[in-house]
């Protein structure tokens, strides 16, 4: 049972654009999501999170969106840039969980055509 | 000066072998972690320990034993392996309830 979709296994955008990375969960309990980013032969990196207290956060290019009552969320990268090529995790946390109950998605993987 | 480093990076065995995975933090994080992520790339926690002591042991068959000598420390040991178990394994650490740090991964293949 995945709590925790990513529908499309890849998204392939121009330099200059904007990538929307999309998850979608099951689980109401859930109240923190989070955004990793992995390069291939490397462990995943943390990108930005939300709590489910807020609808938006922001930090520079990257851009997460919470939408509770459709239990949606997206990563929005604007600009995109080569370097941002990977694969984007999103991971939920149950309320109270933190860290040590993160589910993750599949994964997305993203290409950035110079 | 990688935070999060775990040995080896590949591992190649037959089964029914036993081998060890080595992890170890350089963060000063409290709490340890060992995720795997199988084929169909799901990553799925397996073992979490905080301070040493065992917090979350997600269904996992009892071949898998973590061991966590300190805080710094957190080492994944299988005994007899199958070839389900191939997989990369990621060692990762927090501080309390926030964000992961992730080792690189080991790549787990079993023959």
């Amino acid at each position: 049972d995945q709590q925790v979709k990513q529908n499309s296994p890849s998204l392939s955008v121009q330099e200059g654009r904007i990538s929307i990375l999309n998850c979608d969960y099951t689980n109401s309990m859930f109240d923190y999501f989070l955004w990793y980013k992995k390069y291939p032969a490397e462990g995943p990196t943390f990108l930005i999170s939300i709590s489910s207290i807020k609808d938006k956060n922001e930090d520079g290019r990257f851009t997460v969106f919470l939408n509770k009552s459709a239990k949606h969320l997206s990563l929005h990268i604007v600009p995109s840039q080569p370097g941002d090529s990977a694969v984007y995790f999103c991971a939920a946390s149950e309320k109270g969980g933190g860290s040590e109950k993160l589910v993750f998605g599949k994964g997305t993987k993203l290409t950035v055509n110079p | 000066d990688t935070a999060v480093s775990q040995t080896p990076k590949y591992l190649v065995t037959q089964m029914g072998n036993d081998k060890s995975i080595k992890c170890e933090q350089n963060l000063g994080h409290d709490t340890m972690y060992w995720y795997k992520q199988d084929s169909k790339k799901f990553l799925k926690i397996m073992f979490s320990y905080n301070n040493k002591e065992l917090i979350i042991n997600e269904t996992v068959p009892n071949r898998f034993s973590p061991k966590s000598p300190d805080k710094a420390h957190l080492n994944l040991h299988i005994n007899s392996l199958e070839l389900g178990d191939s997989a990369v394994y990621f060692c990762a650490s927090s501080q309390r309830a926030e964000k992961l740090f992730f080792g690189s991964g080991t790549q787990l293949s079993v023959l």
